[in-house]
Formats: C-alpha cells, structure tokens, sequence
C-alpha cells in the first residue's frame, strides 16, 4: 500500500502566527490528498483536500499545496487561533479506494 | 454527508474474548472500510469492507484475527478476536459515498480496553 510520511509531529505556534505542516507519499498513482482535523476524543473531520491536476487550493485561512513530481504536498493556516489547536492527519488515496494517512501533527495554538 | 452510527462506543474486555464492532450508515454507500487508532497514533486502515464477499485486508492484519462482514450496503461488522491488551485501541467505521470522490466520513469510534 501507499506510504505517508508526515512532519513535524508536534507544533507550537503563537496566536496569529502561521503553521505548516508537511507530507510526503509513494505511490505515484495516488491522485487525491485530504487533510483531517481531529480534535480531542472526537472523529476526524475533512478540512480541506486537493486532486492531482491542481497545485493549490485555499479556503479562507487554509490552504493546501501539492508537488506531485516530488510527491508531496502541505497544509498552512494562517492566522492561526485557539480552535485551530487539534492533530491533524494529512492522507493519501486513489480515488475512491482506500485510504492511507500520515502519523498525524499536534498544533497548538498559545493565545 | 453519512451518517455513521458505530457500537458499541466503548468497552472493557477481557484478555482472550472476542468483540464485535457494528457500523450502520443511514444511506447506502459503497465503500467501507474500518480503521485502527492506537492512543495517540494514527488511522491504520485494518481492511476495507466489500459487500457481497470476503473483505480485502491490509499488510499486517489477517481475517482469523479481525473478521469483517458485510451483508448490505448500509451496515457492517468488526470482530476483534481473542484479545489481547495490545488490541486496546479505537476502532473507526468510515465510509465513502457512492458519486463522490473523495471525502472519508467516519463514526464515532469504538474505544476498546483489554485487560
């Protein structure tokens, strides 16, 4: 199956401050790049995704690009604030078939 | 949207025993699949639930171990057998929805404790 790599695994930022959170995959047939947020006790929850044939997409204070040469793609949230705390899972699929996520990153927003 | 209706939400186990998990989703969907969460770790897809036949399981975990059934469209079953502490875990349902590429919905989770 697809392999996905994600960094860093935890992550401080200062309220207002940006974070970044970066992932990897390789299975070069993978074509559809979901990112989950999950918040503490609760089921994961779909942010944002982007397809293979698009390089960036955004959605207010989120955004999500991808690199499909070097296989990866990155989730950045700007203007970060106290809700956006929660681990975040980055994920990797063909489309509509199984699949695979990132070991997860741990944002903290300090207010 | 689905949804996903997971049960039980939790439970304490004895080693050895087995549990079964149930998922029901309130329309018909086509793809199902179940999902592993160690305390603080990742969704480790476990096997993907196919209506109709044997479901297709991922490297590392085995049909003897965790078997899977499907009778329908809307529902399916997660056994956890012969437990071990090691099997302490969450144990998610999610499905896709049939016309829509992309996005994995998820139940609640079931929260397993094996003493």
């Amino acid at each position: 199956g697809e392999n996905v790599e994600q960094h860093p695994s935890t992550l401080s930022v200062q309220e207002g401050d940006s974070a970044v959170i970066k992932c990897t995959y390789s299975d070069s047939a993978s074509n559809y790049f979901p990112w989950y947020k999950q918040e503490l006790g609760k089921r994961p929850q779909l942010i944002i995704d982007i397809r293979s044939n698009v390089g960036e997409k955004k959605d207010q204070r989120i955004a999500v690009t991808l690199n499909k040469t070097a296989k990866h793609f990155s989730l950045h949230i700007t203007e970060t604030q106290p809700e956006d705390s929660a681990v975040y899972f980055c994920a990797a699929s063909k489309t509509g078939n199984q699949f695979y996520f990132g070991t997860g990153t741990s944002l903290t927003v300090i207010p | 949207s689905a949804v996903i209706s997971q049960k039980p939400s939790r439970d304490i186990c004895q080693r050895g025993t087995s549990l079964t998990i149930q998922c029901q989703v309130d329309s018909q969907v086509t793809m199902m699949f179940w999902y592993r969460q160690q305390p603080g770790q990742s969704l480790t897809l476990i096997a993907t639930a196919n209506q109709g036949s044997e479901a297709t399981y991922e490297s590392g975990f085995v049909i003897d171990k965790f078997p899977i059934s499907r009778p329908n469209l809307t529902f399916s079953t997660l056994t956890v057998s012969n437990m071990s502490p090691e099997d302490s875990s969450i144990y998610l349902c999610s499905v896709g929805l049939q016309g829509i590429t992309g996005e994995l919905f998820f139940g609640e989770g079931s929260r397993l404790t094996v003493l």
